[in-house]
Formats: structure tokens, C-alpha cells, sequence
């Protein structure tokens, strides 16, 4: 079965730090996706990690630990715009390259 | 880049009439494409998935016969909701998975059907 967890609701400050943890259980793994999803609009690519490790896109970076069923996405630099839901998502194989989702990580950056 | 658009971006149709929605990606070529739907502060829910030149893999509990899909090309998927009803109003988004780009999937900016 697939199962993915990730906190439900985050707050920081403007200029902060936030990271959004998301943990897997899946029968096999070929990948994990962050999106970010603004309230009404569809979801938009954050990242994509198939290997162990962090990869670091500007302000935001996501980590990978296949080992621990485990990724993070990591927020820096907050800023006012960054307020949205961030999914977790999970690429299993022999599922038709159906992606499986968290419920998603509602962040609320406070000035 | 990756754009997926979609089209249109919302739509307003009466009950009993169908509507016909498009996904593209404008810039790459898509293997597999994908339907969803999400209800407001609800989590996305898939309806199907399309391949290029074969019929659609439709969720359980999705009526195929309702929630019509083709896809013609790499880089066109269209879903027709026919016979709508007001409980199908929702907020309709594609996803292409970017076919030189091993599993990376996109999606399109969603499309919001209201039903009267």
C-alpha cells in the first residue's frame, strides 16, 4: 500500500526558515516530487528527487533519505508570497506513473 | 521549460450540457497524461490517466462514460464532461509527465467548471 505523511499546517515568520517533513511508506519508490499549490490555482514543480540527498534550488531545497522512507523540503528566506499548501508526492513503480499524494502542508508566513 | 496549458480556464455551462476541457504541453512531449479534480481545501483526487493512442485508465468510482478522454497526440489530452450536473462543479487540472525527463510530471493551471 502507499502511505505518505506530512505535518498538516506550519507557521513562520517573514525572513525565517521552515522545514516541511514528509515520511513514505510505499511498495517501492522511483521518485518524490514537492509542489507548491497557491490557494485556488493548480499545483506548481518544486523539485524532483530520485537520489539520496539535498538539492538546493535558490531559497528552496529538498532532501532525499530512500533508506528512511524520508524527504524535507526546506524554506528559506520566507517571504509573504510563499503562504500556499506544499504537497509531497511519491512516484511508486508498476502504478502506471500515477503519483501518490501527501494531504498536503498548509505554510502561513506571518510579517 | 515545461508549460502545460489548459483551456479554458473556467467555463460556466448549464445542467445536461457537455464541456469540453484541453490539456497541452506547449514545449515538450508528454508520455502520460493525467486528470484531476479538487474540491475547495480538499486534497487532489485523480480521475484517470491517458496515453497517447490507447483509452484511459479511469480511478474506481469515476464514470467513463461521463468523464470522456482522448488523447490524440503527445501533446493533447482533452476531457469532455458530458451530461454535467451542478455536483460536478469543481476545479479540473491536467498533469503531463515530461517524456525526456523520466518521471517528471507538470501541471496545467486547472480549469473551473461551475454547473447551473
Amino acid at each position: 500500500g502507499q502511505n505518505i505523511d506530512q505535518p498538516t499546517e506550519m507557521t513562520a515568520t517573514e525572513g525565517a526558515i521552515v522545514q516541511i517533513n514528509c515520511t513514505y511508506q510505499t511498495s517501492g519508490f522511483n521518485g518524490l516530487f514537492w509542489y507548491q499549490q497557491h490557494a485556488g490555482e493548480a499545483p506548481t514543480f518544486l523539485s524532483y528527487n530520485v537520489l539520496d540527498g539535498l538539492e538546493e534550488k535558490g531559497r528552496f531545497s529538498s532532501f532525499l533519505s530512500r533508506s528512511k522512507g524520508y524527504s524535507y523540503l526546506l524554506l528559506k528566506e520566507l517571504q509573504m508570497k510563499d503562504s500556499a499548501s506544499y504537497l509531497c508526492a511519491v512516484f511508486p513503480p508498476g502504478a502506471g506513473n500515477k503519483l501518490t499524494f501527501g494531504g498536503g502542508t498548509r505554510v502561513l508566513v506571518k510579517p | 521549460g515545461a508549460v502545460v496549458s489548459q483551456h479554458p480556464s473556467w467555463v460556466i455551462c448549464k445542467s445536461g450540457t457537455s464541456v469540453k476541457i484541453e490539456c497541452r504541453s506547449l514545449d515538450f512531449q508528454a508520455t502520460t497524461m493525467f486528470w484531476y479534480r479538487q474540491f475547495p481545501k480538499q486534497s487532489l483526487m485523480l480521475m484517470a490517466t491517458s496515453n497517447e493512442g490507447s483509452k484511459a485508465t479511469y480511478e474506481q468510482g469515476v464514470e467513463k462514460d461521463k468523464f470522456l478522454i482522448n488523447h490524440a497526440s503527445l501533446t493533447l489530452s482533452t476531457l469532455t464532461v458530458t451530461s454535467a450536473h451542478p455536483e460536478d462543479s469543481s476545479f479540473y487540472i491536467c498533469s503531463a509527465q515530461y517524456r525526456d525527463r523520466g518521471g517528471e510530471q507538470y501541471f496545467g493551471p486547472g480549469t473551473r467548471l461551475t454547473v447551473t
